[in-house]
């Protein structure tokens, strides 16, 4: 079966400390893979999109980084977290007919 | 630009009344349309989509909602809502390959 996940799901850390998200998919090949940043009462905001290993598309610049080193493996990154990254980070799957299958998410609080 | 607008921030309904949630869109092509709702601290859940065809889509859970080309609208609808409907709802547009856009979320309470 095809699944996704997210890890870890909670995470608090202190201004200027690194950052790493990671997001897996299970069960398919060559996914489009996103990351969306949900920060309260301001819904979803697609941070990054990949079609492919290596290939990233930045849609707001920030703090943040993405990578993507294997087929079914995306990573949002940061070298140095500002107050301003907190929120809840989801990762999601296009399963190729237009349906994003989203992760359990990953709430960072930086303090 | 493509965008997503979702007018209302918070809604509140009884049990057992109807529900209307409101979208409208700009995209520059035809666009697939979805609904997704969210409950507390959990990732989103397909409701439905649009990509083509009859204009009023069934989807789960009861949900419907209206594709109105004209109006730029995609309205999701349910005739009696239950309690554990109360939850966050997003609509978005997007299509397969290229970036999906979400609305900011309305808010469902459902009152006994």
């Amino acid at each position: 079966s095809q699944t996704i996940h997210q890890w870890p799901a909670t995470l608090v850390q202190p201004v200027g400390s690194p950052l790493s998200l990671e997001c897996t998919v299970e069960g398919t090949s060559n996914p489009n893979l996103y990351w969306y940043r949900q920060a309260a009462g301001r819904g979803l905001q697609l941070l990054f999109y990949s079609v492919g290993i290596g290939q990233i598309s930045s849609e707001v610049p920030q703090n943040l980084s993405a990578s993507r080193p294997q087929d079914r493996q995306f990573i949002l990154s940061s070298k140095k977290l500002l107050l301003s990254d907190s929120g809840f980070y989801l990762c999601a799957w296009d399963r190729g007919n237009g349906e994003l299958f989203f992760g359990e998410g990953s709430r960072l609080t930086v303090l | 630009a493509q965008s997503v607008t979702q007018p209302d921030i918070h809604i509140t309904v009884s049990e057992g009344a109807s529900l209307e949630l409101r979208c409208n869109y700009s995209y520059g092509a035809t666009p697939y349309l979805f609904w997704y709702v969210q409950s507390p601290g959990q990732g989103l859940q397909l409701l439905l989509k649009y990509f083509s065809g009859d204009t009023l889509v069934q989807g789960i859970k009861g949900f419907e909602a209206e594709f109105k080309r004209s109006q730029s609208s995609f309205n999701l609808r349910k005739p009696s809502v239950h309690w554990s409907d109360a939850a966050e709802y997003f609509c978005a547009v997007g299509r397969t390959g290229n970036q999906f856009y979400f609305g900011t979320g309305t808010s469902l309470t459902v009152i006994p």
